[in-house]
């Protein structure tokens, strides 16, 4: 199956620094990415939906200009934490789906992030 | 709105015994349907879904849109099977909402 990496797998921060997490696609092109958080002993909770080359679509309650996410090119995605808090604390996940026929693709899921704030 | 109810967080079971994970859904249109299972310390990865009617691993998992359900099931599970699973509706052809999961264990 198609390969999702993320970058780097773990990361620790004093608060109110900016932190930067990669989504790649290694051997398929992403037309959409979609960024979730993942909580402690609860669901996938998705933040956003970005198609390459346009502004990404937040989900309600997220903060567009706290988790900046720019898909500039249909292998790379990337989720900048702003100013980041300890309640940012948490495992944020990255999924891709490429090009293929039918009305729904294959999301394919990279292994995550893991965020500390102190 | 969109919902995807798991009502068991924790589901034990002894090897060899049948499995059911629930899942029931909410959602006005077509849903698509889909099992996603994550392995312990694997990624998340897509198990099965509705409109290839496949058997993966031993599960199945049939679209009842009347409950509107959507059960993985497994006659005889295995100990590799432990392992947590999301059950996720697809909609509006680019959104998915994902369950809560649920944590299975077999136990020997």
């Amino acid at each position: 199956g198609a390969v999702v990496s993320q970058h780097p797998s773990r990361v620790i921060c004093k608060s109110g620094t900016s932190v930067k997490i990669e989504c790649r696609s290694l051997d398929f092109q992403a037309t959409t990415m979609f960024w979730y958080r993942q909580f402690p002993k609860k669901s996938l909770m998705l933040m956003a939906t970005s198609n390459e080359g346009s502004k990404a679509t937040y989900e309600q309650g997220v903060e567009k200009d706290k988790f900046l996410i720019n898909h500039a090119s249909l292998t790379l995605s990337t989720l900048t934490v702003t100013s980041a808090h300890p309640e940012d604390s948490s495992f944020y996940i990255c999924s891709a789906r490429g090009l293929a026929g039918g009305s729904y693709n294959e999301q394919f899921f990279g292994p995550g992030t893991r965020l500390t704030v102190l | 709105a969109q919902r995807v109810t798991q009502p068991e967080k924790l589901l034990s079971v002894f090897k060899g015994a049948p499995v059911e994970l629930k899942c029931n859904y909410s959602y006005s249109g077509s849903p698509e349907l889909f099992w996603y299972v994550q392995y312990s310390r694997q990624r998340l990865q897509l198990l099965l879904r509705h409109i290839s009617r496949e058997s993966i691993k031993g599960f199945t998992a049939d679209l009842n849109k009347g409950e509107t359900s959507f059960h993985l099931k497994k006659p005889f599970a295995q100990e590799e099977d432990s392992a947590m699973y999301y059950c996720a509706l697809g909609y509006n052809n680019n959104d998915m909402r994902f369950g809560a999961g649920t944590r299975l264990t077999v136990k020997p």
